[in-house]
C-alpha cells in the first residue's frame, strides 16, 4: 500500500524559510516522478513543482526562484524547501505521485498546512 | 485566476446526471488527451477519478465518465448519489513550461 505523509508545516513569518517533507512507504521515490500541490484556505488546488527520476525539475511561476524540490533516496523522502515566504503562499502543501505518461496524481498525502503571517 | 475554467457551482437530486465542463486552450486542453478530474471531499486529500480524459482508475464507479472537444473537456456524474457530494478539479497537461493547470473547482450538491 502507498502511503505519502507529509512533515514540517507551521506558523512562520513573512520573509521566513520552511522545509516540508514528504516521507513515502509503498513506493521508491527516486524510481517515480513526485510533485508538491497546494491548496490554499478555500481555494482551489495549484501545482507549483515536480521532480522527475532523472532529477529533471520543474516549477510554476508563483514559486520559482523561491521554492526548491529536492529528495533523499536513502530516506525515501521527498522535500520542498520554502525561502522568502508570502502570506499567498498560506496554503495546505501535499506532496503526490506523478505519473509519467500524462501527468496525472495518483497518490497523494494527506496534506500539511503552512500559514504565513506576522 | 485559474487557468482552466469551471462552473463554481453545479446541483442536481439523487439518480440524476450532472455534467461539470472545464474549458481551456490549445495549449492545454486542445493540445494534449491529459485531462484528469479529482474529487475532493471536505478536510480530505483529492482523490484521481478520471484521467487521460476517459479513463477511470480501479475501484471508480462506472458513474463517472470523462470526454473532451476541442477546448472543453466535461465530467459526467450519472445516477447521482449523496456521496457524491464534494468538490471536483480538472486538470490538463500544459507543455513543458507550464507542466500542468487546475481549473478552480466546482462544488457538487446533491439535493
Amino acid at each position: 500500500e502507498v502511503q505519502l505523509v507529509e512533515t514540517g508545516g507551521g506558523l512562520i513569518q513573512p520573509g521566513g524559510s520552511l522545509r516540508l517533507s514528504c516521507a513515502a512507504s509503498g513506493l521508491t521515490v527516486s524510481s517515480n516522478y513526485m510533485s508538491w500541490v497546494r491548496q490554499a484556505p478555500g481555494r482551489g488546488l495549484e501545482w507549483i513543482s515536480v521532480l522527475y527520476s532523472d532529477g529533471t525539475t520543474f516549477y510554476a511561476d508563483s514559486v520559482r526562484g523561491r521554492f526548491t524540490i529536492s529528495r533523499d533516496t536513502s530516506k525515501n523522502t521527498l522535500y520542498l524547501q520554502m525561502n522568502s515566504l508570502r502570506a499567498e503562499d498560506t496554503a495546505i502543501y501535499y506532496c503526490a505521485r506523478t505519473t509519467v505518461v500524462t501527468p496525472v496524481f495518483d497518490y497523494w498525502g494527506q496534506g500539511t498546512l503552512v500559514t504565513v503571517s506576522s | 485566476q485559474s487557468a482552466l475554467t469551471q462552473p463554481r457551482s453545479v446541483s442536481g437530486s439523487p439518480g440524476q446526471s450532472v455534467t461539470i465542463s472545464c474549458t481551456g486552450t490549445s495549449s492545454d486542453i486542445g493540445g494534449y488527451d491529459s485531462v484528469s478530474w479529482y474529487q475532493q471531499h471536505p478536510g480530505k486529500a483529492p482523490k484521481v477519478i478520471i484521467y487521460g480524459v476517459t479513463k477511470r482508475p480501479s475501484g471508480v464507479p462506472d458513474r463517472f465518465s470523462g470526454s473532451k472537444s476541442d477546448n472543453t473537456a466535461s465530467l459526467t456524474i450519472s445516477g447521482l448519489q449523496a456521496e457524491d457530494e464534494a468538490d471536483y478539479y480538472c486538470c490538463s497537461y500544459g507543455g513543458t513550461n507550464t507542466y500542468v493547470v487546475f481549473g478552480g473547482g466546482t462544488k457538487l450538491t446533491v439535493l
